[in-house]
């Protein structure tokens, strides 16, 4: 595609609901990162994929993250039995290949978590 | 991990001024130093880069210099615009996995 696809753009959600945040990268990149931003921060890492393999997720908060690329394509971001430090702009971007080369942002879903 | 810190935290500055953002690290393996733009509920763009083995990047009225020895790499814009308003990071990648950005430059440029 164009570019780094992201759905759905604003999700809010009730304390305790499970939410599923997805990602559809540039066509052809090996890498996909995932990164939480809270408001008024950069972004900060969560986790990272090298085609369906699941290579980093040191950044994940808690085991309520869960993220998975099946096919080396489209991504998920799981979190369950939400919580309101959930609240943030979760971004997807991709890669040809490694954190070395230029990531590509998608727009990003915006969570709140009431 | 890699420490990163940006300054000024934030910028103001008249449109046609020259504006100079400061990113240092901790990390002396980084090799790769992104800069990105961020508008206001938009996505981060990537801006311009440099790599370890190359001082300095320019394209058209963007620039990056890159220090080392000491550490820190700097974001050059000159003849400002309004355009320019935005939150700028600095990502700095060591060699782990991933990027670490830092806590972002709010860049305004005044008319």
């Amino acid at each position: 595609g164009a570019g780094v696809s992201q759905s759905p753009r604003y999700k809010v959600a009730k304390r305790g609901q499970d939410v599923a945040l997805r990602c559809d990268p540039i066509s052809g990149h090996v890498s996909l990162f995932w990164y939480q931003q809270a408001l008024g921060q950069g972004p900060e890492f969560l986790t990272y994929f090298q085609n369906e393999a699941q290579l980093d997720k040191s950044g994940l908060p808690s085991d309520r993250f869960f993220a998975e690329r099946p096919e080396g394509s489209v991504s998920t971001l799981k979190i369950q039995r939400t919580q309101q430090e959930d609240s943030a702009v979760y971004l997807c971007a991709s890669s040809s290949l490694g954190a070395s080369e230029p990531q590509h942002f998608g727009d990003g879903t915006r969570l709140s978590i009431l | 991990g890699e420490n990163v810190e940006q300054h000024p935290s934030t910028l103001s500055v008249q449109e046609g001024d020259s504006a100079v953002i400061k990113c240092t690290y901790s990390d002396s393996a980084s090799n790769y130093f992104p800069w990105y733009k961020q508008e206001l509920g938009k996505r981060p763009q990537l801006i311009i880069d440099i790599r370890s083995n190359v001082g300095e990047k320019k394209d058209q009225r963007i620039a990056v210099t890159l220090n080392k020895t000491a550490k820190h790499f700097s974001l050059h814009i000159t003849e400002t615009q309004p355009e320019d308003s935005a939150v700028y990071f600095c990502a700095p990648f060591s060699g782990y996995s991933t990027l670490t950005f830092g806590k972002g430059t709010m860049l305004l440029v005044s008319p």
